[in-house]
């Protein structure tokens, strides 16, 4: 079946930092991608997606490709600022032509902790 | 913004009680999903649904059961709760695309979950 590896945290940074947190994948067919956050006590949202090769997904300063040949959507942000601080999920949804067709898979989340 | 809710936030109750987690979305959305996370905050898959009528079990296993009568609509419910099932329960819903809010119906949208606690 599908799976989503996400590099393993806390993540700890200063304000400003660069962040990138690494999440590879395994399917078949042609998923797409996605990257939640949670912050503290709520629920997730969705922070930015791609659904097909080369895709390049953006938001609030986030961004991630979609790479196909190295299966991986890693996350990265130029300069984090305290309010990133939350936990951040790599998502997998199974596409047309493989298996687990429209369910989506997490990696494991990654604690991101940012410092003033 | 996505239309989908989740009552209780919060709960405490007792070992052997009766609880229904309430899911509604107003996005006309088909698929319906509850996600349990864990201590270590993984996110598992215990229940979904395709449309009205349809449920399936997730990749984990759970005492929970589940019901879609209206699309809009997703319960689940714990006949008799015990400790090991305190957890965050999380409802998300998926379209078929063409709709306003996602039209390549792939995104799924999640509620703010519904933190429960058994004691």
């Amino acid at each position: 079946g599908n799976s989503v590896t996400q590099m393993e945290g806390p993540v700890t940074l200063s304000e400003e930092a660069f962040l990138t947190i690494n999440c590879t994948y395994t399917a078949t067919g042609y998923p797409s991608l996605f990257w939640y956050v949670q912050y503290p006590g709520e629920g997730l949202q969705l922070l930015l997606k791609a659904t097909k090769a080369d895709d390049k997904g953006s938001n609030k300063g986030f961004e991630a490709t979609y790479r196909k040949e190295t299966t991986s959507f890693h996350l990265e942000k130029g300069s984090v600022q305290v309010s990133d601080s939350a936990v951040y999920f790599c998502a997998l949804r199974g596409g047309a032509g493989g298996t687990s067709y429209g369910k989506l898979t997490f990696g494991q989340g990654t604690i991101l902790t940012v410092h003033p | 913004e996505a239309d989908i809710y989740q009552t209780p936030r919060y709960l405490v109750i007792g070992t052997g009680k009766k609880i229904t987690l309430e899911c509604s979305q107003t996005m006309g959305h088909d698929k319906m999903y509850w996600y349990q996370q864990d201590p270590g905050m993984e996110l598992h898959l215990i229940h979904y649904s395709y449309g009205v009528n349809s449920t399936e079990k997730g990749d984990l296993s759970s005492e929970s059961t589940v019901s879609r009568i209206r699309t809009e609509h997703f319960p689940l419910t714990l006949e008799s709760a015990r400790p090991s099932h305190t957890s965050q329960y999380l409802c998300a819903s998926s379209g078929a695309g063409g709709g306003r809010f996602d039209p390549s119906g792939n995104t799924i949208y999640f509620g703010e979950g519904s933190w429960l606690t058994v004691v």
